[in-house]
C-alpha cells in the first residue's frame, strides 16, 4: 500500500530560525506531490504543490519544497519563521496511474514557533 | 469565490444512531472527495466523485457508510449504524480537474458516545 511518512510529529523552533520538515513517500513510477497547512481552527489550505517542470517549488510566504525522486522526499523548507507559521503541516501524494486521484496524507507536523 | 461549504460544522451522537454530513463543492468542479481525520491522523480517503459518477470507494466501510452526489454537484454522507470509532473530523473537497489542487471545506466534528 502506498504511504507517506511525516517523521516529525512535532518540531519547536526559534522565531527567525531556519525549520525543515521531512516527508517521504513509498516509491511509485509517478507521482504528484503537495503540502497543506492547517491552521488553528481553520481547514485545510494548499502550501505548495509539485506537479512537473522544475523540482524546486515555491509558497507565497516564503515556504519551498524539492521533489528528489531517488529519495523518495519532499521535504519542506523556510529559511527564517515567523509566530505566524505556528500550524500543522500535512504532506500528501496523489499517486497518478492507478484510475483514482485520491491524496494519501502523511500523520503531520506540528510546527512550534517559540519566541 | 465561494469555497467548500460543509453542514453540520459540529454533531453528537449516541452509537448506533444514523447521521448525515452534506457538502456543496466549488462552483464548477467536477471531482468531490470525502476524508475522514481521526484525531492525530491525517485526512484518509473515504470516496472520490467525477461528476455524480464514483471513482474510488475502496476504503468506504460500505456496511455502514453510504455516499451519493445527486446531480453531480452537492453530496452527501451517511453512517448508519454510527460505532465509537468513527468519531472523527470529516472533509470534503473539490478540485477543477482530476490531477489538480484539491479545496477542502471547514469539516464536520462527529462525535460518537
Amino acid at each position: 500500500a502506498q504511504s507517506v511518512t511525516q517523521l516529525d510529529s512535532q518540531v519547536p523552533v526559534f522565531e527567525e530560525a531556519p525549520v525543515e520538515l521531512r516527508c517521504n513517500y513509498s516509491s511509485s513510477v509517478s507521482v504528484y506531490l503537495f503540502w497543506y497547512v492547517q491552521y488553528p481552527n481553520q481547514g485545510l489550505q494548499l502550501l505548495l504543490k509539485y506537479l512537473s517542470g522544475s523540482t524546486l517549488v515555491e509558497s507565497i510566504n516564503g515556504f519551498e519544497a524539492e521533489f528528489n525522486k531517488s529519495q523518495t522526499s519532499f521535504h519542506l523548507r523556510k529559511p527564517s519563521v515567523h509566530i505566524s507559521d505556528t500550524a500543522e503541516y500535512f504532506c500528501a501524494v496523489m499517486y497518478s496511474g492507478g484510475g483514482a486521484d485520491g491524496l494519501t496524507f502523511g500523520k503531520g507536523t506540528h510546527l512550534i514557533i517559540q519566541p | 469565490e465561494a469555497g467548500v461549504a460543509q453542514s453540520p460544522r459540529y454533531k453528537i451522537i449516541e452509537k448506533r444512531q444514523s447521521v448525515a454530513f452534506w457538502c456543496n463543492p466549488i462552483s464548477g468542479h467536477a471531482t468531490l472527495y470525502w476524508y475522514q481525520q481521526i484525531l492525530g491522523q491525517g485526512p484518509k480517503l473515504l470516496i472520490q466523485f467525477q461528476n455524480n459518477g464514483v471513482v474510488d470507494d475502496s476504503q468506504l466501510p460500505k456496511d455502514r457508510f453510504s455516499a451519493e452526489r445527486l446531480k453531480g454537484v452537492d453530496s452527501t454522507l451517511k453512517i448508519q449504524p454510527a460505532k465509537l470509532e468513527d468519531s472523527a473530523v470529516y472533509l470534503c473537497a473539490s478540485s477543477l480537474e482530476r490531477v489538480d489542487t484539491q479545496y477542502f471545506g471547514p469539516g464536520t466534528r462527529l462525535t460518537v458516545l
